[in-house]
Order: structure tokens, then C-alpha cells, then sequence
């Protein structure tokens, strides 16, 4: 059965770093997003991506942030300056096409700032 | 204010009970799902309820929505050691590129 995959699984970065976290959405899947979760906390939506650019994003998603899909494969999340409130883990998902509501999450990437 | 509320935020059962939770939300919404997460894994999709459906069953899941409490809850019957995990509810209320909110989670554990 296809997967959501994302890479790395861990990554510990210096605060000020810039971090690139990487998934590889399913393969006919239009929809893709990502969201985060602080250790404790409640699973957090960033931002959503559809047609090759931003759909919604969410008050967390700011300046430092950005997305990409360089190769129509992979979905990319960069964070610019890492902050050591971004310490969290960052789930990649996707979703087929309009209709079919299911998110299919990755299985995430433990970011640690320092 | 919270879009998705879970109680109990932690249950403890013994293997072969039943596992009841509870989900309040607070906007309209398109759709309502359920997701576990393993101890720091991913979260994986356990089976999502239409606002025009009542009640949807999966294997051992039940799933009830009213619309009207803005409520749903997830039963979870004959429960086994391996349910252990956290159980989310996320709403889906945007009804354009359809993000979807989370709540804030039930932590289960089922006792073998």
C-alpha cells in the first residue's frame, strides 16, 4: 500500500540554522500539507498546498517558512532561521483529489533546535 | 477556543473492555476523523464520519456524530494491549482545501 514518507527522521540543527525537511507525498495525490506537534501538544496545521502553490496557511506559517514541490514528487517544508520554539515533530500528508477527505500522514521528522 | 476537545484525557482498560472517547467541536464541519498516534510515531487514520452520517463502524471502531451537540465519539470494542495510544479527533471545517484541526487527543491504555 502506498505511504507518505518524509526524511529525516530525526534531525538535531543549531538555533539560526537553516533546516530542510523533506516528504514524498503519494503519487497521485493533489492535496499535500503540512503540520507540526510540539512534544505535548496538540497537532497543529501549517499550511496547505494545492496546484503548485500555497492554498491556506496558518498564523505559524510565517516569513520563515516556506514550501516547495521542486520535482513533482517531493514537498518540501524550509525553515530559514530555526527558532528553539520550532523544536517539535513536522508531519508531511496528502490527500487524493477533490472528494476524498482522508489526509494520509508520514510518519514525521523529530526536528531538536539547540 | 479549542476546535476539537477530547475526553477523557487519559483511559486506562483492562484487555477486553471497551473504550469509549469523546470528541466536542465547535464550528460547523464537513467531516469528522479519527486518528491514532503511537508513542512519538506518526498518525495514522483510523476512519472518518460525513456530517450527514450518524454512525459509520469499522471492524472493531464505532464512530456516532451529532451534529446537533457538536459531538462525535469513537468505541473502541474488545479492546487489546496493542490500542494502547492516543486518539485524536480532527475536524474538517475549512471546506476549501480542507485542513483539518485537531483536538486535543485521548491517551489510552489498555492493561493485558
Amino acid at each position: 500500500e502506498p505511504e507518505v514518507t518524509q526524511t529525516p527522521s530525526h534531525q538535531v540543527t543549531q538555533m539560526g540554522q537553516e533546516v530542510i525537511l523533506r516528504c514524498v507525498p503519494i503519487s497521485n495525490h493533489l492535496y499535500f500539507y503540512w503540520y507540526r506537534q510540539i512534544l505535548g501538544q496538540k497537532v497543529e496545521f501549517l499550511v496547505s498546498f494545492y496546484n503548485n502553490e500555497i492554498s491556506e496557511k496558518s498564523e505559524i506559517f510565517d516569513d520563515q517558512f516556506s514550501v516547495e514541490r521542486p520535482d513533482g514528487s517531493n514537498f518540501t517544508l524550509k525553515i530559514r532561521s530555526t527558532k528553539l520554539e520550532d523544536s517539535a515533530m513536522y508531519f508531511c500528508a496528502s490527500r487524493p483529489w477533490e472528494g476524498q477527505e482522508t489526509q494520509y500522514f508520514g510518519p514525521g521528522t523529530r526536528l531538536l533546535v539547540l | 477556543s479549542q476546535q476539537g476537545e477530547e475526553d477523557p484525557q487519559a483511559l486506562s482498560i483492562q484487555e477486553g473492555e471497551n473504550a469509549t472517547m469523546n470528541c466536542s467541536y465547535k464550528t460547523s464541519i464537513n467531516n469528522l476523523q479519527w486518528y491514532r498516534q503511537n508513542s512519538g510515531r506518526g498518525l495514522v487514520h483510523l476512519i472518518l464520519i460525513r456530517s450527514n452520517e450518524r454512525e459509520k463502524h469499522s471492524g472493531r471502531l464505532r464512530v456516532t456524530l451529532d451534529t446537533s451537540k457538536k459531538s462525535s465519539s469513537l468505541l473502541i470494542t474488545a479492546s487489546r494491549a496493542a490500542d494502547t495510544a492516543s486518539y485524536f479527533c480532527a475536524t474538517d471545517d475549512s471546506g476549501g482545501y480542507q485542513k483539518v484541526t485537531f483536538g486535543t487527543g485521548t491517551k489510552l491504555q489498555v492493561i493485558p
